[in-house]
C-alpha cells in the first residue's frame, strides 16, 4: 500500500509569510503527527491529530497550527514566517492506538529567505 | 521532562566492524523506546523498538536492550555493511501509555561504513 505522502517536497518563502503543508496518511491510519526537524534543535514534536482532534501538543509558538480533516489528511499552517522556521518537516502516521509504529514521510523542505 | 542523549559522532567504520551507538535517557514512568533509521533524502523509518525493562528489540542484525537500570538503549550489530550508512536516532515515547504518537528523539549519530 501506499507510503506518507507529503506536498510540497520543497518550498521556499520569504520572512513574514505564511505556508501550508499537506500531508496524506498511509490509508486506514486516523492519527498524524507532524515534527520539525533542524540541524541545532533536531526534532521536535509539533503536534498529533487524531480523528480531527488535536490529541497531543508540543511547545511551539502559536504561529504553528494544523488541522486534520475527516479522511484523516492533515495539514499544518506557519504563519509571519521567520528564518528559524527553516527546516525539514516531517509528517508520520499510525493507527493511533497504543504501540502502534509510525510510519514517516519523506519531508517538506521549508527555506524562508 | 523527559530527555534522550545519544552519542552524535559522526561513525566512520569498516565493513564487517561491530558497531555500537550509545544511548540514555531521562523519564519519569517507564516509557517505549524506539531506534529510528533515516536514510538521505528519505524519512525515519522505525529500524526496533522496546516497551518494557529488559525487552530486546531486534531487527536487520541490529539489537537493542532496555536496561532500567542504567536508563540506557544501545545499539548493536555484529558486522555492518555499506548500506547501513544512514543516520540512527534513539527515541522515547513521550505519553504516559507509552503510544508513539509523541516522540522525544535524539540528536542523531550519522553513520558511514567504508568497503
Amino acid at each position: 500500500k501506499a507510503g506518507v505522502t507529503q506536498t510540497p517536497r520543497y518550498l521556499i518563502k520569504t520572512r513574514g509569510q505564511q505556508v501550508t503543508l499537506s500531508c496524506s496518511p498511509i490509508s486506514g491510519h486516523r492519527s498524524v503527527s507532524w515534527y520539525q526537524q533542524t540541524p541545532g534543535q533536531g526534532l521536535q514534536f509539533l503536534f498529533e491529530y487524531f480523528s480531527e482532534t488535536q490529541r497531543n501538543k508540543g511547545n511551539f509558538p502559536g504561529r504553528f497550527s494544523g488541522r486534520q480533516f475527516s479522511n484523516s489528511r492533515s495539514e499544518m499552517n506557519v504563519s509571519t514566517l521567520e528564518l528559524g522556521d527553516s527546516a525539514l518537516y516531517l509528517c508520520a502516521s499510525s493507527l493511533g492506538e497504543q504501540y502502534n509504529e509510525q510510519f514517516f514521510g519523506p519531508g517538506t523542505r521549508l527555506t524562508v529567505l | 521532562g523527559n530527555s534522550v542523549t545519544q552519542m552524535e559522532g559522526p561513525v566512520t567504520l569498516s565493513e564487517e566492524a561491530f558497531l555500537t551507538i550509545n544511548c540514555t535517557y531521562t523519564a519519569t514512568g517507564y516509557p517505549s523506546l524506539f531506534w529510528y533509521v533515516q536514510y538521505p533524502g528519505e524519512g525515519l523509518q522505525l529500524l526496533l523498538k522496546a516497551t518494557k525493562a529488559d525487552d530486546k528489540g531486534s531487527n536487520k542484525g541490529f539489537e537493542a536492550t532496555y536496561r532500567k537500570e542504567t536508563t540506557s538503549f544501545h545499539l548493536e550489530k555484529g558486522s555492518v555493511q555499506v548500506s547501513d550508512s544512514a543516520v540512527y536516532f534513539c527515541a522515547l515515547s513521550d505519553l504516559p501509555g507509552g503510544g508513539s504518537e509523541k516522540l522525544v528523539f535524539g540528536k542523531g549519530t550519522k553513520l558511514t561504513v567504508n568497503p
